[in-house]
């Protein structure tokens, strides 16, 4: 079973930041927050992970608080094209990423 | 940029009929999984394969389902006897060995069974 919770859905207005929040409290800490997100019935497309550290790409930004029990992905100017569900995973080794149901982001114009 | 390919894109089959869904993951990626996707549903973990043998499988992954990496580039999922309820998009991923590194997601191939 996944490791992490998250709200069903989320509206975002185009050209504001989408700030995508994720539950992880009960993982350890060597365990890695990875975020994919998956258009239509696409293949997830994977955004950004992180240990303990804030990341930041091309993509998005991920924001782990101290205590590791939770973080936000951040999508700093959401366009339409940003209309996905966002799967917020955890794991450390290979073998242990579960994909939970996810948020469904709704970017409207 | 690299990218995982799985063919065909769409499979329509026969319940009871055998289908392999074939998948060329990332050159040099060692890691190798499938998953599968219930219209609808969340995405499913089914079986992670490294070092030519099966690392890991889910109770999903019965008896019916194998796993095959039957050269240097192609990996395959086949499914021995199809039931209507393994209609799904199937997920080819791919990845490094070791913590930390992301998987990589082919396409999908949309198994109808008829």
């Amino acid at each position: 079973d996944a490791k992490t919770t998250q709200p069903p859905s989320m509206d975002c207005a185009e050209g504001r930041a989408a700030n995508l929040p994720c539950n992880h409290s009960t993982i350890s800490g060597n365990e890695y927050v990875y975020w994919y997100r998956q258009i239509h019935s696409q293949g997830p497309q994977y955004i950004i992970h992180g240990l303990k550290n804030n990341e930041t790409n091309e993509m998005a930004s991920l924001i782990i608080t101290e205590d590791r029990k939770s973080s936000t992905l951040i999508l700093p100017h959401a366009t339409l094209r940003d209309t996905a569900v966002y799967y917020c995973t955890a794991g450390y080794n290979n073998n242990d990423m579960r994909f939970g149901a996810g948020t469904r982001l709704t970017v409207k114009p | 940029e690299p990218e995982v390919t799985q063919t065909p894109s769409h499979q329509v089959t026969q319940m009871g009929q055998e289908v392999i869904l074939r998948c060329v993951p990332i050159s040099n990626h060692l890691y190798f999984y499938w998953y599968r996707q219930i219209l609808g549903q969340k995405v499913e973990f089914l079986v992670s394969f490294y070092n030519n043998e099966i690392s890991e499988k889910s109770e999903i992954f019965d008896d019916q389902f194998s796993v095959e990496r039957p050269d240097g580039s192609n990996f395959t999922l086949k499914i021995r006897s199809t039931k209507l309820e393994d209609s799904a998009m199937y997920f080819c991923a791919s990845s490094w060995v070791g913590p930390g590194n992301e998987q990589f997601f082919g396409p999908g191939t949309r198994l109808t069974v008829l």
